[in-house]
């Protein structure tokens, strides 16, 4: 069975300029979570998705990002325009619908996005 | 207050002894507890959950709940220097719906052969 996968692995970007991560989840799992590393700091969640309704993006930053799940399938996360503190590891974890309290969340290798 | 704190290390012990990890957190209704590894440049791996007091084995890890206390650990017997990464400890609070995961910062553990 594939895992979570993450493209691309490595981002480097202008300030300013835009940013698209994809994430492909586990087939089957209609659990899709983002989260976000930056240096020095703990793993953040930023939204998840269930299928392709949004049940929750209060870690959203800000609105320069902005997420999608066409068809409940794959899940794209874009920055536009990025700053400098958007520079972190972005995750992508997937689970199935059963019982999100004890489910386990499969994460992606990550995204390494930096911003100069 | 952080909502999930761990000890960043680095923690070093020798082969063939126990590593101790160590986790509080500030949601005294949280009600789910997981323990990550992540080996440097590698996504987190599962290792263990616990949802109730008291302590849960797995192999050679062993995770401890103290619900009144607010504190989970993650005992790791016959340290190998396989287990070096970084061990993150996860919640999920009382009132998420959701599942999202609250992470600590991650203890990085060494072990020396």
């Amino acid at each position: 069975e594939a895992g979570v996968t993450q493209f691309p692995s490595h981002s480097v970007i202008e300030k300013g300029q835009t940013v698209t991560l994809r994430c492909d989840p586990i087939s089957g799992h209609d659990n899709l979570y983002w989260y976000r590393r930056v240096m020095g700091k703990e793993i953040k969640f930023l939204l998840h998705f269930v299928k392709e309704s949004k049940q929750d993006e209060s870690g959203m930053p800000n609105n320069r990002f902005l997420a999608e799940r066409t068809g409940g399938t794959y899940s794209t996360l874009k920055v536009q325009p990025a700053e400098l503190e958007d520079s972190g590891v972005y995750f992508c974890a997937s689970s199935p619908w059963t019982r999100v309290f004890t489910d386990t969340q499969y994460f992606g290798p990550g995204t390494r996005l930096t911003v100069l | 207050q952080k909502e999930v704190e761990q000890n960043s290390g680095p923690l070093s012990v020798p082969e063939g002894a126990i590593a101790s990890l160590n986790c509080t957190y500030s949601d005294r209704g949280s009600q789910s507890f997981f323990w990550y590894r992540q080996y440097s440049g590698k996504s987190p791996e599962l290792i263990m959950s616990i949802y109730s007091n008291g302590d849960k084995e797995d192999g050679r890890f062993t995770a401890q709940l103290n619900k009144a206390s607010q504190y989970v650990s993650l005992l790791i017997r016959d340290s190998q220097p396989s287990d070096s990464a970084t061990y993150l400890c996860a919640v999920i609070g009382l009132y998420n719906q959701g599942g999202k995961l609250i992470f600590g910062q991650g203890t990085e553990l060494s072990v020396k052969p």
